[in-house]
């Protein structure tokens, strides 16, 4: 079946640097994307969604890229802080009439001082 | 404002047992969803409601049954633990029924079948 990816389980950064986290999907009917955020011990935290009509969109420190062409989906996090340590899941939902979303692995987040 | 609430937080049941998994959300959202998550993976949908009254199987609904209680509650229950379904269990609510809609995840309950 299809599913959601991600290219990287593991991501390293400097507190200041940008952070990217890269996610690829397969399903073409998918329409709706969202980025989760999950510290340890908590529930998933919604960070941002796009559309599939869209192809960037920006949040606070945050923005997520969207290239429909190669079914790929990013998270990038401007001047990451302590604070954005956490597992970033990706998710789709394949337009079934219903928030059914499908979550990618996850891609562990650790900040360096 | 306690946003989805989760009961019990920790649960060890040894293999055949049965037991329910409580959630309730105070945000008056319209649907409700149950999600398993396993070490290194993303979460999985067992169930969900999209309306009072209504539920729905998700990806992986063998082992277990769902109640949509009302507006605000929703269960989850084991009828027969097994091993399989060592998971953390997640609730979840959302204000949207279509494609849009954020979700609001509660901090998940931790179930061990021996």
């Amino acid at each position: 079946g299809e599913s959601v990816g991600l290219h990287l389980p593991t991501l390293s950064v400097q507190e200041g640097d940008n952070s990217i986290i890269n996610c690829a999907y397969s399903n073409s009917a998918s329409d709706y994307f969202i980025w989760y955020k999950q510290e340890s011990g908590k529930g998933p935290q919604f960070i941002i969604d796009i559309r599939s009509n869209m192809d960037k969109r920006q949040g606070q420190r945050v923005t997520v890229l969207l290239n429909k062409t190669v079914k790929h989906l990013s998270l990038q996090i401007a001047a990451t802080q302590p604070g954005d340590s956490a597992v970033y899941f990706c998710a789709e939902n394949h337009n079934q009439g219903a928030q059914k979303l499908v979550f990618g692995q996850g891609t562990r987040l650790t900040i360096n001082p | 404002n306690a946003g989805v609430t989760q009961t019990p937080k920790f649960q060890v049941l040894k293999t055949g047992q049965s037991m329910t998994l409580q959630c309730a959300q105070d945000m008056n959202h319209n649907s409700m969803y149950w999600y398993r998550q396993d070490p290194g993976m993303g979460l999985r949908l067992i169930y969900y409601s999209a309306s009072e009254g209504t539920t729905d199987k998700g990806e992986v609904p063998n082992g277990y049954n769902v109640s949509r209680l009302n507006k605000r509650e929703f269960s989850l229950r084991l009828e027969s633990a097994a091993p399989s379904q060592t998971s953390v269990y997640f609730c979840a609510s959302s204000e949207a029924t279509g494609v849009t809609g954020e979700l609001f995840f509660g901090e998940g309950s931790r179930l061990t079948v021996l």
